[in-house]
């Protein structure tokens, strides 16, 4: 069955450093983005990409990054940590502009800045 | 602008007894709105949509939703709660513009008592 894995569930890491997180998607889905959740703000989208070597900035872009070298990839890293980016962050992918609301997401990856 | 509201940020049922989750959106024109479901520690799950087809919508798992034009309404039913149904409940809506950015509401926390 396709899927959406996200790596590593869990990670604790300390302010300043750098931190990437992987999101892998078996459905060949052209449209992936990233999601931040918070208590208080729900789901908010950090970046997303349309396909192989496109990005965009979401509305909370800031101290994030991204890039799409092939269709199933799109890690994103933390240039440098900081404690406001302690959250769950959410990968997710779409098939197409038409079904853009019909989200798959993975599990989730629980990043803790001290 | 679109926006959506979900009226209780939590709900508390006995099994076997109805389900309502309550959202109301914000829009000048019909649009797209999903409801999905997270489960704790998981990503979340499109439970069901509503693309201007049928007004009553049926999604997974028994539950259903009911677009309301005149009441700019799009609420959550389902006849029998069950205990596996607990989680937290999101409203989502396409905004009227042409990008990917999803509106999700704040979410509602579905307690099934026993």
């Amino acid at each position: 069955d396709a899927e959406i894995t996200q790596s590593p569930r869990h990670k604790i890491t300390e302010t300043g450093r750098q931190v990437t997180l992987a999101c892998h998607q078996t459905w060949n889905h052209n449209n992936m983005f990233w999601y931040r959740q918070d208590l208080g703000h729900g789901l908010r989208l950090i970046h997303y990409s349309y396909g192989v070597h496109d990005t965009n900035k979401g509305e909370v872009s800031d101290g994030y990054s991204v890039s799409r070298s092939n269709t199933e990839d799109l890690p994103l890293t933390l240039e440098s940590a900081a404690s406001s980016q302690t959250s769950v962050y959410f990968c997710a992918s779409s098939e197409s502009y038409t079904r853009r609301g019909e989200l798959f997401f993975g599990e989730g990856s629980r990043l803790t800045v001290l | 602008a679109q926006s959506v509201t979900q009226l209780d940020s939590h709900v508390s049922v006995s099994e076997g007894t109805p389900v309502l989750l309550r959202c109301n959106y914000s829009s000048s024109y019909s649009p797209s709105l999903f409801w999905y479901v997270q489960h704790p520690n998981k990503g979340l799950q499109l439970l069901l949509k509503y693309t201007s087809a049928a007004t009553l919508v049926k999604g997974i798992n028994g539950f259903e939703a009911e677009f309301k034009k005149s009441e700019t309404s799009f609420h959550l039913t389902k006849p029998s709660a069950h205990m596996s149904d607990a989680a937290e409940y999101f409203c989502v809506v396409i905004p009227m513009d042409s990008s990917y950015k999803l509106i999700f509401g704040s979410g509602t926390r579905l307690l099934v008592r026993p």
